[in-house]
């Protein structure tokens, strides 16, 4: 049974372009959320949607935006990128709201140049 | 505000010495704590879910307890295939319905044969 995928897996822009990153959660999963992690330090918050909605914001500018699509998979979008947005990337599904079974994918890694 | 922090930052230990990384919190109304492993680029892991003080759970070489300000994963006889970088996260009761993991900083680990 396929785990949570993240594409692409590598990625490297230039600072001012925008960027999508994509997420299919596991079978079944109708949450997916969205974590940044930079180099050293834990995940940081961005979103979490459910059933297409957006349930949850972290403290992350505008530049920021995701959606989620009737089969559950989601997009993240950052637009403008700045040199600070290098990271990985990283989503989670989980099979609802208060479930607590957050399963995470392997990341996309982000270098803005 | 809703806060984690883990220590040591690093840990250096010889295969088979046993010892305990520790995880404070403080949050509003702790919904779960979570303890996951990281290995260098990818995905957290899942390891355990702690939902209220007094509680232990274990796996392999790995035990975590939870108390009402914090949590210690204790590794017993660690092996070198136990490095990597150990994450905490709580979920505070508010917040469960958005998904939103606070993560530490994480602990990692270096098991040297």
């Amino acid at each position: 049974d396929a785990g949570v995928t993240q594409s692409p897996t590598h990625l490297i822009k230039t600072r001012g372009q925008q960027v999508t990153l994509r997420c299919s959660p596991i079978s079944g999963h109708k949450s997916v959320s969205w974590y940044q992690q930079v180099l050293g330090q834990g995940p940081q918050f961005i979103f979490q949607y459910y059933e297409k909605e957006e349930r949850g914001r972290g403290n992350f500018p505008d530049r920021f935006s995701a959606r989620q699509f009737p089969n559950y998979s989601s997009e993240l979008n950052v637009n403008a990128l700045l040199l600070g947005d290098s990271a990985l990337y990283l989503c989670a599904s989980s099979g609802g709201t208060g479930d607590y079974g957050y399963t995470f994918g392997s990341g996309t890694r982000l270098t803005v140049v | 505000e809703d806060q984690v922090t883990q220590s040591p930052e690093a840990l250096r230990l010889q295969e088979g010495e046993s010892s305990s990384l520790n995880c404070s919190y403080t949050v509003s109304g702790l919904r779960g704590l979570f303890w996951y492993r990281q290995d260098p680029g990818k995905g957290p892991e899942f390891l355990f879910t702690l939902y209220s003080a007094g509680e232990e759970k274990e796996k392999e070489r790995l035990k975590a307890t939870l108390t009402k300000k914090e949590s210690f994963l204790h590794i017993t006889a660690p092996k070198p295939e136990d490095s990597a970088t150990y994450l905490c996260a709580v979920q505070a009761g508010g917040s469960s319905n958005t998904g939103k993991l606070i993560f530490g900083q994480g602990t990692t680990l270096q098991v040297k044969p």
